[in-house]
């Protein structure tokens, strides 16, 4: 079973739109995760880590759910730039390993 | 941003060329990873390293080599490149923290 498991997508939203996705893990342990956001051809970046309290950054909210083991990415007022494909990574895996993410498309 | 560099950029060869693809870092991580990712599709981890001497192979069967003598330098090696080696391949690096810094790529077309 993979570490985790995200819905492909496309999500496709107009701009201005919220729109959320989640990723779930099968390791409960997993205390810490990353969200990386990968743009078409480009190496992936990181776009925040998410603990146990959550983490807000600007119009990206992140959430853990520990009770049902999966963690969301919450995109306020979304603009053209945020389409991408999204990656969610256990932390502190000692092998990090990638889903094919989530894919973003934001039109006009 | 992150110091983490991969040589060369784009690579076009013919069959049964010997490649390295080169990737340094500048951060003092102890761990680095190799990826193999074709478009459109999710990175498969190929090789990792915990530090100098140490190299293992990842998920992903891969006749790609790997050598890590320095902490900042990781190259893999192709001893006969063939058409189904073209792909990208990705370098990244990590520190105790856990985020993955990764290099621009190395894009590879094997004629």
């Amino acid at each position: 079973r993979k570490e985790v498991e995200q819905d492909p997508g496309p999500f496709n939203v107009p701009e201005g739109a919220t729109v959320a996705f989640n990723c779930t893990y099968s390791n409960s342990a997993s205390q810490s995760f990353f969200w990386y956001r990968q743009d078409c051809r480009k190496e992936p970046k990181l776009l925040m880590s998410v603990y146990s309290s959550g983490n807000e950054d600007g119009r990206f909210t992140a959430q853990l759910n520990r009770a049902s083991q999966y963690i969301s990415l919450l995109i306020r007022d979304s603009k053209l730039s945020d389409s991408a494909t999204y990656l969610c990574v256990p932390g502190r895996s000692y092998i990090p390993t990638f889903g094919r993410g989530t894919s973003l498309i934001v039109h006009p | 941003e992150a110091d983490i560099y991969q040589t060369p950029r784009y690579l076009v060869i013919g069959t049964g060329k010997k490649i390295t693809l080169e990737c340094s870092q500048t951060m003092g991580h102890d761990k680095m990873y190799w990826y193999q990712q074709d478009p459109g599709m999710e990175l498969h981890l190929i090789h990792y390293s915990y530090g100098v001497n140490s190299t293992e192979k990842g998920d992903l069967s891969s006749e790609s080599t790997v050598s890590r003598i320095r902490t900042e330098h990781f190259p893999l090696t192709l001893e006969s490149a063939r058409p189904s080696h073209t792909s990208q391949y990705l370098c990244a690096s990590t520190p105790n923290t856990g985020e993955l810094f990764f290099g621009e790529g190395s894009r590879l077309t094997v004629l």
